[in-house]
């Protein structure tokens, strides 16, 4: 069955550390984004690709990185600049022209 | 002032009740809408998709998009216990060739048995 495929569920990270989340899709899209959700905020953009080796930032950058060297793959990296990186992070792709993102099941990072 | 604006709840209604949910938003330039269903620590999942004004039905949910107010709503019909979720209202933002959407902050409803 195609999807997007978020690992790991649940993480945990330390003060000061680099963590790196995972998102695979398998449906072909061309394009693919990262969103931070917190209670009561909705979602927001941190960072978006629409080709390979191409990539945008969103509204929510700073202190996140990405990197896009295959089409099927998005990994986002919360880096120790990221003052409060405690949230649930979702990874969604779509195809050129069309709206209706298909979402991951997510990643709930917690700062330790 | 949010450019997209959603109550957050929550909201409870009994089985069967008809519920309304909106979103108003202050750009003119968004040409897309759509709604989304999160379930509990799940990713959201598309339940429709409407660009022009007018209404959009689909089982028994219709989505009605009122560009002149910048006021959309989604209408669930005969509520079940399992459309208990939180409800997200999405926008396309120009440039339409980005694919980037502006959320809501979603409304959380429960359906009582």
């Amino acid at each position: 069955d195609g999807g997007i495929t978020q690992s790991p569920k649940y993480l945990f990270r330390k003060e000061g550390q680099n963590v790196t989340l995972s998102c695979e899709q398998n449906l072909n899209h061309d394009a693919m984004y990262w969103y931070r959700q917190d209670p009561g905020q909705g979602l927001r953009l941190i960072y978006y690709s629409q080709i390979v080796n191409d990539f945008q930032k969103g509204d929510i950058a700073e202190g996140y990185s990405v990197s896009r060297e295959k089409k099927e793959s998005f990994p986002l990296t919360v880096t120790s600049a990221q003052k409060n990186p405690t949230a649930f992070y979702l990874c969604a792709s779509s195809i050129e022209g069309f709206y209706g993102y298909t979402f991951g099941s997510g990643t709930r990072l917690t700062v330790v | 002032q949010k450019e997209v604006e959603q109550d957050p709840g929550p909201l409870s209604v009994p089985e069967g009740a008809i519920v309304s949910l909106n979103c108003t938003y202050s750009n003119s330039a968004f040409q897309y809408f759509m709604w989304y269903r999160q379930y509990s620590r799940k990713g959201p999942e598309l339940l429709m998709y409407t660009y022009s004004s007018g209404n959009k039905e689909d089982g028994r949910f219709t989505a009605q998009v009122d560009k002149s107010s910048k006021y959309i709503s989604l209408f669930i019909r005969d509520s079940q216990p399992s459309d208990s979720a939180t409800y997200l209202c999405a926008m396309s933002v120009p440039p339409s060739n980005t694919g980037k959407l502006i959320f809501g902050q979603g409304t959380t409803l429960q359906v009582k048995p």
